[in-house]
């Protein structure tokens, strides 16, 4: 069975400091690996996703996430963090059947 | 291009009472999506067609819920009765995603309807 794990339900930051959310998934076969944000009342936005190309990948926003085997890790970091990067943020892998499994997500707060 | 629409955005009903929800996918899309997501918790598959066949529904609590997509377009998700427990996001996503093509389509989301049970 495929999993993910984000530690950290809350994470703090001041404006212009470095952003690193933590996601450790499990998976029997090689994953797909995603993270979305939600704004408040909204749904889900696709920030980035890793599908056995490149192990860093680039996304929306100015965010990234490195893909690392070794550690079954997807963390994702973003150099300076902006007053609009607060929201929740998801690790998912896929399924089988192109359905997303969740972690418990995190919640950014960033501090002027 | 549209986004997926769902309606209503939000809706407050009383413990044992019916609900129904409503999405409209992406056009052209084969496969739609309803999750369940619990406040600080995740969004959780309960069932996903492919047109308007049923692909899983493992996390669909039958008993209570129902889903269909007669014409393999828009799609209902009911709850009959409601429980307290039922409180949550109710997401439809969709995507190009059909089996036997590409491991792996884009899903697309909609805004969500926030259902209170009291």
């Amino acid at each position: 069975a495929q999993s993910v794990t984000q530690l950290g339900s809350h994470v703090s930051v001041s404006e212009g400091a470095l952003v690193l959310l933590r996601c450790n998934y499990s998976s029997s076969v090689p994953p797909y690996l995603f993270w979305y944000v939600q704004y408040p009342n909204q749904g889900l936005q696709l920030l980035l996703k890793y599908t056995s190309a490149a192990t860093l990948v680039k996304g929306i926003n100015g965010f990234e996430a490195e893909f690392k085997k070794s550690e079954t890790s997807f963390h994702l970091t973003k150099p300076s963090a902006h007053m609009s990067d607060a929201a929740e943020y998801f690790c998912a892998v896929s399924g089988a059947t192109n359905k997303l499994i969740f972690g418990t997500g995190t919640l950014l707060a960033v501090q002027p | 291009e549209a986004g997926v629409a769902q309606s209503p955005r939000y809706k407050i009903i009383e413990k044992r009472q019916s609900v129904a929800f409503w999405c409209n996918p992406i056009s052209g899309h084969a496969t739609l999506y309803w999750y369940q997501q619990i406040l600080g918790q995740g969004p959780k598959l309960l069932i996903q067609f492919q047109n308007n066949g049923v692909v899983d529904d493992s996390q669909l609590p039958k008993d209570r819920f129902s889903a269909e997509r007669l014409k393999g377009v828009d799609s209902t998700l009911k709850i009959q009765p409601a429980k307290l427990e039922d409180s949550a996001v109710y997401l439809c996503a969709s995507s190009y995603w059909t089996s036997g093509g590409a491991a792996y389509n884009e899903q697309f989301f909609g805004p969500g309807t926030r259902l209170t049970v009291l």
